[in-house]
């Protein structure tokens, strides 16, 4: 699975949009991005995954650039609950693999009023 | 949906006991995932089984470690003659195929601190 890139940590104020980039200049074409969060003390949360498309859900927004070497986690309106640690993951799906998640050292997103 | 559950939260042992924690996936998750995450760290994979077969163990996984996933359904971890280094948040994940992809949903976790 690809290498990822992660800032170690970024400050947000709470109402703007949170950008979190992520790098993966080694990705492969059958290969997906995912990001999840951990709060503090707590599991980490799925938060939404892509492969060539942009993708929204209720959570956040993924921008993925056209050659796919890199990607943006969007949180629209952060708040205070938003702060945590951001992983970004690229992996391949297959049926005959396990996709096991192997998490780097993610992004410390602090929001602050 | 009720998510993934993991029992106990926290567990205190002495060096050299051995524990069990018991992971129950969402129902319907065929796949299910242990991990282990110490201080500062991102998650560790450990161990998956896709229904009931043990299909990958990571290097971490020792001879004092064992799983099981009697029937496809809830899963156990069990570390025999705990070390301190074993001190650790223990994860378990379930998913299953939507469309072309299994995302992971994550249980609360079990605190092992090993004294």
């Amino acid at each position: 699975d690809a290498k990822t890139t992660q800032p170690t940590s970024m400050d947000c104020a709470e109402g703007r949009a949170a950008n979190l980039p992520c790098n993966h200049s080694t990705i492969s074409g059958n290969e997906y991005v995912y990001w999840y969060r951990q709060i503090h003390s707590q599991g980490p949360q799925y938060i939404i995954h892509g492969l060539k498309n942009n993708e929204t859900n209720e959570m956040a927004s993924l921008i993925i650039t056209e050659d796919r070497k890199s990607s943006t986690l969007i949180l629209p309106h952060a708040t205070l609950r938003d702060t945590a640690v951001y992983y970004c993951i690229v992996r391949v799906e297959r049926d005959n693999q396990g996709g096991k998640l192997i998490f780097g050292q993610g992004t410390e997103l602090s929001v602050k009023p | 949906d009720t998510g993934v559950s993991q029992n106990p939260r926290h567990k205190i042992t002495k060096r050299g006991q051995n524990v069990t924690f018991r992971c129950d996936p969402i129902s319907e998750h065929n796949r299910l995932y242990w991990y282990r995450q110490t201080l500062g760290q991102g998650p560790e994979f450990l161990t998956y089984f896709q229904n009931e077969a043990q299909l990958e163990k990571s290097r971490l996984l020792s001879d004092r470690f064992s799983a099981e996933r009697p029937k496809g359904s809830f899963s156990t971890l069990e570390i025999q003659r705990t070390e301190q280094g074993d001190s650790a948040m223990y994860l378990c994940a379930s998913s299953r195929r939507q469309g072309g992809s299994y995302e992971q949903y994550f249980g609360p976790g079990t605190r092992l601190t090993v004294t």
